[in-house]
């Protein structure tokens, strides 16, 4: 049983282009996250989302956007792909501020 | 505000050796710790955890002593194997917040 899922696993894309990627977690957790991963590890946090409460880290830009349709879910949109959008995204869950379960990944190619 | 700071790496190690990959933290309240480690092309999976002052978090041979007079929580395995290879990374929860402090990550690789 997969905890945290991700779809795709990989997305190669032109720039400009507009794209999805879905997060489904079945641990029942109330807290959703999205991380951008570069290259060198670096993993910094995009948005964190309760029922309650959508936190969006300031340095993201407007073309990114989470959307979450139900507590299970929390899909990231992402418009007018730029080549500094390439990188992996993960998405992770968790219980209030317990430890983060992450999901496996989606490796992004910008081209 | 809150952080989090592990040494830089890479580490390279023989096979057997001793580990150890420092973190240090800052906080204003009473923090949850964490080890998580990501092997190639993986998500980062839960390694360890220690909640309050003094805890010893422990999994697959690998130890971490929640530090409040250092603000330490160092990462220690006795003899590492090939299959640690990995990175490593350090991180903070505080209770009374919303948030997940993560620290920039250690690269760890094992060589027989």
């Amino acid at each position: 049983d997969t905890a945290v899922s991700q779809t795709p696993k990989y997305l190669v894309t032109q720039m400009g282009n507009d794209k999805s990627i879905k997060c489904e977690q079945n641990l029942g957790h109330d807290t959703m996250y999205w991380y951008k991963q570069d290259s060198k590890k670096f993993l910094k946090i995009m948005f964190s989302y309760n029922n309650k409460e959508l936190i969006i880290n300031e340095t993201v830009p407007n073309r990114f956007s989470p959307k979450s349709p139900d507590k299970a879910h929390l899909n990231l949109h992402i418009n007018s792909l730029e080549l500094g959008d390439s990188a992996v995204y993960f998405c992770a869950s968790s219980r209030g501020t317990h430890e983060q379960y992450f999901g496996p990944g989606t490796r992004l190619t910008v081209t | 505000g809150d952080s989090v700071t592990q040494m830089e790496g890479p580490v390279t190690l023989s096979e057997e050796a001793f580990l150890t990959i420092n973190c240090t933290y800052t906080a204003t309240g009473y923090p949850s710790l964490f080890w998580y480690v990501q092997y190639p092309g993986e998500g980062l999976q839960l390694l360890l955890k220690a909640t309050k002052a003094d805890d010893k978090g422990s999994n697959k041979g690998f130890e971490a002593t929640y530090r409040k007079e250092t603000t330490s929580f160092h990462l220690e395995k006795g003899s590492v194997q090939v299959s640690d290879s990995a990175v490593y990374f350090c991180a903070l929860s505080e209770r009374s917040g919303n948030q997940f402090y993560f620290g920039t990550g250690t690269s760890l690789t094992v060589i027989p």
